[in-house]
């Protein structure tokens, strides 16, 4: 199973990018890389998930690199809404197999 | 409407007594887990069931009895709490897709139930 290394912490400043980093080197071919969030006091939240392109909804953008090592989880304009424990995920192949939660990046944005 | 919802959201209970927490979604998943997050964070899975069967079972004491009495509900009852069971505990479900590489096994969280042991 794909394992995934996040910075501990980041800062960002309202109405600006935030850029959330994970390197999933071990990744397999047709393993996909999910991001959560986990706002303070909440249930984990998905935000997006991606295989090899690009991917954008609603929320965030996604950017895999062409070897799959790594991503970027882009917020396009931060809001203080954001601040939360942001994991990466690269979920077991078996169908039915529960997320293992590393200890993700936490995202501070203020104003 | 909420997709995930559990009850009670706090519990405050004495030490060696027996607990319920109750989880019930409508998004007509057919697999639903139950995840413990320690006081350090960290967010572990217990339990899942898939179609009514027990699909996982993590290295978790046997005072803990997940039930699943139909595919939208998932309950667990916890038997002689101890202080080390202090801790939130999410529910989440999933609909089964052929797997993580199918793209489509997305977890949806419930909001959580916070149990103290005192």
């Amino acid at each position: 199973d794909a394992k995934t290394t996040q910075p501990t912490s980041m800062d960002c400043a309202e109405g600006r990018a935030a850029n959330l980093p994970c390197n999933h080197s071990t990744i397999s071919g047709n393993e996909y890389v999910y991001w959560y969030r986990q706002i303070h006091s909440q249930g984990p939240q998905y935000i997006i998930h991606g295989l090899k392109n690009n991917e954008t909804n609603e929320m965030a953008s996604l950017i895999i690199t062409e070897d799959r090592k790594s991503s970027t989880l882009i917020l396009p304009h931060a809001t203080l809404r954001d601040t939360a424990v942001y994991y990466c995920i690269v979920p077991p192949i078996q169908a039915g197999t529960a997320l293992i939660f590393g200890k993700g990046t936490t995202l501070s944005v203020s104003s | 409407d909420t997709a995930v919802s559990q009850t009670p959201k706090y519990l405050v209970t004495q030490m060696g007594n027996d607990k319920s927490i109750k989880c019930e979604q409508n998004l007509g998943h057919d697999t639903m887990y139950w995840y413990k997050q320690d006081s350090k964070k960290f967010l572990k899975i217990m339990f899942s069931y898939n179609n009514k069967e027990l699909i996982i079972n993590e290295t978790v004491p046997n005072r803990f009895s997940p039930k699943s009495p139909d595919k939208a509900h998932l309950n667990l009852h916890i038997n002689s709490l101890e202080l080390g069971d202090s801790a939130v505990y999410f529910c989440a479900s999933s609909q089964i897709v052929g797997g993580a590489t199918s793209g489509k096994e997305t977890q949806y969280f419930g909001p959580g139930t916070r149990l103290l042991v005192l």
